[in-house]
């Protein structure tokens, strides 16, 4: 069965740091794109960040970039997300997404994707 | 980045009803346009990539169209599983936007 779990989620207080991962199973985690999206309380589904297969190419939404790093182990099948100088705005639900590719061919993050598989998600408050 | 807007942002309806979310795209995006449908409490789901393909398991009822700017997601016939959000997303630029969902819920 194809899987992600994801963990690391808690409370911290602004400024500070956390890490999040995701354990994939069930695929060639190595083959396929890797994203976090995020969702915070009551609120709609907004795309954090995304990692090529091999891990040597990376996207930031603007509103982390510089704050967080995207990152993977394909030899543990994991997926992770550094947060640092955290702000209470970061405050969400963070699920990992495995990438679907439609089409062959062209970027590892081309128009023709989406998101097939999420895990179930984990909570990161950012309060005082 | 291109905003995507969803209309309407909630909707009531009953089981068996016909109905039909619609998707906005601040410029074109082909048909690079994904629909996921999500639960209280639960990860979101793909129903619908490429604007108008059933993504394997999901049932016939769900169907997709347009192109360009313009996209709608349509229920043929409400089940009471149906009754969740939905959001529209884009994946023609580097930031995949999503819309603020519409609510669908019992009437």
């Amino acid at each position: 069965e194809v899987q992600l779990l994801e963990s690391g989620g808690g409370l911290v207080q602004p400024g500070g740091s956390l890490r999040l991962s995701c354990a994939a199973s069930g695929f060639t985690f190595s083959s396929y794109a890797m994203s976090w999206v995020r969702q915070a309380p009551g609120k709609g589904l907004e795309w954090v960040s995304a990692i090529s297969g091999s891990g040597g190419s990376t996207y930031y939404a603007d509103s982390v970039k510089g704050r967080f790093t995207i990152s993977r182990d394909n030899s543990k099948n994991t997926l992770y997300l550094q947060m640092n100088s955290l702000r209470a705005e970061d405050t969400a639900v963070y699920y990992c997404a495995k990438g679907f590719r439609y089409c062959s061919g062209g970027s590892w993050y081309g128009a023709c994707s989406a998101f097939d598989i999420w895990g179930q998600g984990t909570m990161v408050t950012v309060s005082s | 980045d291109i905003q995507m807007t969803q209309s309407p942002s909630s909707l009531s309806a009953s089981v068996g009803d016909r109905v039909t979310i619609t998707c906005r795209a601040s410029q074109s995006i082909s048909s690079y346009l994904n629909w996921y449908q999500q639960k209280p409490g639960k990860a979101p789901k793909l129903l619908i990539y490429a604007a108008s393909s059933l993504q394997s398991g999901v049932p016939s009822r769900f169907s997709g169209s347009g192109s360009g700017t313009d996209f709608t997601l349509t229920i043929s016939s409400l089940q009471p599983e149906d009754f969740a959000t939905y959001y529209c997303q884009q994946s023609y630029s580097t930031f995949r936007a999503f819309g603020q969902g519409t609510r669908l819920e019992i009437k």
